[in-house]
């Protein structure tokens, strides 16, 4: 079973529309993250949740929008898409309530592109 | 701001020679460290980390790294690379002071060559 599993995979799209990112760990933990991997491989956070709460909250668009349902999904909803928005999305877990705690568990990623 | 730096872009070294992948932070307090690899199109794994204690940590794979306060700097190392070792490498500081976030380095891309 994977820990960490995103859907799409792969997903292209036109400018305007919105899409949904779906994510779900298997691992128990309490924390879950939403990182955006620009075309130049910066990796940076844009949104953490722990046990439903939203704990971090980066300089995001709001066309961005999070929401976890339970403590085990993370779901990423976009609207309006922008071409800036192509990048890959990687959804991340973690035991206890920050990263630096321990241990990230990184999903296989979102390719989203925007044309 | 914090900030992490990996100098090097690429690398590329010759299998079963030694490796040294560089990484430097700027943080005002006490830094949580850590290595990730990233395999093309898989998701990023943790390869080791230090929060305090030993300032040499061993990892997976025969990882290993050194933080070096005076020097700002957390270099990764392994003295015999495999072929399977191409990937990309990032390095992520954190600290308790900055909340709950890691900051990633921009990565350093390894080749290698048989």
């Amino acid at each position: 079973d994977t820990a960490v599993s995103q859907t799409p995979k792969y997903l292209v799209t036109q400018m305007g529309n919105d899409k949904s990112i779906k994510c779900e760990q298997n691992l128990g933990h309490d924390t879950m993250y939403w990182y955006k991997q620009d075309s130049k491989k910066f990796l940076k956070i844009m949104f953490s949740y722990n046990n439903k709460e939203l704990i971090i909250n980066e300089t995001v668009p709001n066309r961005f929008s999070p929401k976890s349902p339970d403590k085990a999904h993370l779901n990423l909803h976009i609207n309006s898409l922008e071409l800036g928005d192509s990048a890959v999305y990687f959804c991340a877990s973690s035991r206890g309530r920050g990263a630096i705690a321990g241990e990230l568990f990184f999903g296989e990623g979102s390719r989203l592109t925007v044309l | 701001a914090q900030s992490v730096t990996q100098p090097d872009i690429h690398i590329t070294v010759s299998e079963g020679a030694s490796l040294e992948l560089r990484c430097n932070y700027s943080y005002g307090a006490t830094p949580y460290l850590f290595w990730y690899v990233q395999s093309p199109g898989q998701g990023l794994q943790l390869l080791l980390k230090y929060f305090s204690g030993d300032t040499l940590v061993q990892g997976i794979k025969g990882f290993e790294a050194e933080f070096k306060r005076s020097q700002s700097s957390f270099n990764l190392r392994k003295p015999s690379v495999h072929w399977s070792d191409a990937a990309e490498y990032f390095c992520a500081v954190g600290a308790r002071e900055y909340g709950n976030k890691l900051v990633f380095g921009a990565g350093t891309i390894l080749r290698v060559k048989s």
